[in-house]
């Protein structure tokens, strides 16, 4: 089993819909972070976060340190939001970082 | 700022040579790391380092070595490569591994054959 899953694996959505994705994690962390994958291929950090809540525009990342959860929202989607999205996990110990398989969002017009 | 920075952006190469893929950072950055992505798979740590002259494994260390003997780079070398070394690879830099935001670079795409 891995250490940090995420749901759903693809997501086809309608622009403008209210989008989830999901991320569990198995192990004490020190941070959990969102990270975004474009079709090019270049990686970009969206969210990192340790308890609560975080808003950057349309995007909505919450975590539950109790039940060891994430979720990603995105708000009224757009195309441009296609990408892939990529759950991480720093463990409280050692060095690392711990990823999840990632969810491939196709928002269609 | 350049950010981080990768070369080649693309490198094939022939079972059994040797290579070495550049990583450099602007940012003083102390903490660096490079990952393998593979499809149906996350990224997955091949070594990291904390700090000039420290270097740690990470989850697939075979086949691959590092060195950091300056904040600024971390090559990656290929000792002798074989075809399950097909991936991209993505180096990323951070102020220090606890709690700070990851900083990727645009990653090399290697072939090998």
């Amino acid at each position: 089993k891995n250490e940090v899953e995420q749901s759903p694996q693809n997501l086809t959505a309608q622009e403008g819909e209210f989008i989830t994705i999901n991320c569990s994690y198995s192990v004490g962390i020190s941070a959990l972070h969102w990270l975004q994958q474009h079709p090019g291929g270049g990686i970009v950090s969206l969210f990192m976060l340790s308890s609560g809540k975080k808003k950057h525009g349309r995007l909505i990342a919450t975590i539950n340190i109790q039940e060891k959860h994430s979720s990603l929202h995105i708000t009224a989607s757009h195309p441009r939001d296609s990408a892939v999205y990529i759950c991480a996990v720093g463990e409280t110990s050692g060095s690392r970082l711990t990823f999840g398989e990632g969810t491939q969002l196709t928002v269609n017009p | 700022n350049a950010g981080v920075t990768q070369t080649p952006k693309f490198q094939v190469l022939k079972t059994g040579q040797s290579m070495t893929l550049q990583c450099a950072q602007d940012m003083n950055h102390e903490y660096m790391s490079w990952y393998r992505q593979d499809p149906g798979m996350g990224l997955r740590l091949i070594h990291y380092s904390v700090g000039a002259g420290i270097t740690d494994q990470g989850e697939v260390p075979n086949g691959y070595n590092v060195s950091r003997s300056t904040t600024e780079d971390f090559p990656l070398r290929l000792l002798s490569a074989a075809p399950s070394q097909t991936s991209v690879y993505f180096c990323a830099s951070s102020y220090s591994f606890r709690a700070r935001e990851q900083y990727f670079g645009p990653g090399t795409r290697l072939t090998v054959t």
